[in-house]
């Protein structure tokens, strides 16, 4: 079982419509989870993370943590054109100080207009 | 800041050729990661470093591979010999812990090995 799990996609959804990404993970203990969003040939930019179980919202971007179940995802409401991009899930699985940043391999998510 | 910079930007080679990566973080960062990416395996952490020090090389494939860190404003990833299979795009991250939670990695523009 790989640590992160995504689905690859490709995920298409219609200009407008919420855009629903997913991700597992292995670790029970992890407590920090990420989502970072790469356009094709860049480098990956984080755009939310969270810490607590329930969801973060920030602008059109929803975060949803269930820890009982080990899943992340990732809510994009509104969905535009320039969120087309591979989205990657990340996991803080190191212990107390250590910093052990496991990504999942992506889904990349296409937003046709 | 000029962000995380990494060079070359381009590396082109030939098998069994030595390959050095180069990595400045941003000043005061604690945490520095080295990233592999592949179309086949996503986004594999080789090694990263806290404070200088190795903390965790599991990622690392083989010994051909090596990472070291002299002071808190530079890290090389070296691969000798190189091999074809090793040609991927390599990042490097850092980041600030502190006493903050707040664990937000700042990648670099990347080096694009080729290995032939």
């Amino acid at each position: 079982q790989k640590e992160v799990e995504q689905n690859s996609g490709p995920l298409s959804v219609p200009e407008g419509a919420i855009a629903s990404l997913n991700c597992t993970y292995s670790d029970r203990g992890s407590q920090s989870f990420f989502w970072y969003r790469q356009y094709s040939g860049k480098s990956p930019e984080l755009i939310m993370f969270i810490y607590s179980n329930g969801d973060k919202e920030d602008g059109r971007f929803t975060a949803q943590l269930n820890k009982a179940s080990q899943y992340v995802s990732l809510l994009i409401r509104d969905s535009q054109p320039s969120d087309s991009a591979t989205y990657l899930c990340a996991v803080n699985m190191g212990r107390s100080s250590a910093s052990k940043i496991i990504f999942g391999s992506g889904t990349r998510l296409s937003i046709r207009p | 800041d000029a962000g995380v910079i990494q060079s070359p930007r381009h590396e082109v080679t030939e098998m069994g050729q030595e390959v050095t990566l180069r990595c400045k973080p941003i000043s005061g960062h604690d945490y520095l990661f080295w990233y592999r990416q592949t179309m086949m395996r996503g986004l594999e952490l080789l090694i990263y470093f806290n404070n200088n020090v190795p903390i965790d090389d599991s990622g690392m494939p083989e010994d051909r591979f090596s990472a070291k860190m002299p002071n808190a404003s530079f890290s090389t990833l070296k691969i000798q010999p190189s091999e074809p299979r090793d040609s991927a795009v390599y990042f490097c991250a850092s980041s600030f812990r502190g006493a903050s939670t707040n664990e937000k990695l700042f990648f670099g523009s990347g080096t694009q090995l080729s290995v032939l």
